[in-house]
């Protein structure tokens, strides 16, 4: 069956631009998660949905980062004015249900390189 | 505090050896998940192996296994009969019960050589 998409794989962008990075979840995931995975390192939580409703961006940086599932399946994360510090892999991860006991599947990324 | 601490940043193993993966935890909760994941050089994040914290026996799938020690907060991961395609970078990630979103903490990663 499908996976958790992402689009674009790559994206270069000059510092000031907006980008939109998009995922498809897993047909019928309750729950989205997105994650910024910076060289190096483990991914770190953004952004959390629930269906439609966005029920946890604590992780988001700054309010240059916004993020919207308005029809409770495809997300779109974007971010305006792009700095260099945004370079980064932005992962997305779907989720059956909430709870402890489920593991997440993960999309393949969208490297974002900020010049 | 990390929520979840690899404190081996790269580890080389000989082909059919096995090798442990050190990952501890920090949670107060009572009910949570433990997870491992292996990311290849590609970037997909790959699910390996899944502990509940009310589980009492250790998970294993196939070749991995993951030695939970609850009292310690350990959960390490056992690779046995190591293979070439084993190297790659494996995170820890712990998922809380409470129902707050359930995200995942994620630890720094080990980096993993099999040697042929």
């Amino acid at each position: 069956g499908a996976g958790v998409s992402q689009s674009p794989r790559y994206k270069v962008a000059k510092r000031g631009q907006d980008v939109a990075l998009r995922c498809d979840p897993i047909s019928g995931h309750v729950s989205l998660f997105w994650y910024q995975q910076a060289l190096g390192q483990g991914p770190e939580f953004l952004t959390y949905f629930q269906n439609e409703a966005q029920l946890d961006k604590s992780g988001l940086p700054s309010d240059r980062f916004f993020a919207e599932r308005p029809e409770g399946s495809v997300s779109t994360l974007k971010i305006q004015r792009t700095q260099q510090e945004d370079s980064a892999v932005y992962l997305c991860a779907s989720s059956l249900y909430n709870g402890a006991s489920y593991e997440q599947y993960f999309g393949p990324g969208t490297r974002l390189t900020v010049t | 505090a990390q929520k979840i601490t690899q404190t081996q940043p790269g580890m080389f193993v000989q082909e059919k050896e096995a090798v442990t993966l050190d990952c501890t935890y920090d949670t107060s909760d009572q009910s949570y998940g433990l997870f491992w994941y292996k990311q290849p050089s590609s970037g997909e994040m790959i699910f390996l192996i899944y502990q509940g914290s009310y589980d009492e026996q250790n998970a294993t799938e196939g070749r991995y296994s993951l030695n939970f020690q609850k009292a310690r907060k350990s959960a390490n991961l056992v690779i046995s009969a190591s293979q070439l395609g084993d190297s790659a970078m494996y995170f820890c990630a712990m998922r809380e019960g409470r129902n707050t979103g359930n995200q995942f903490y994620f630890g720094t990663g080990t980096s993993l050589t099999v040697i042929p």
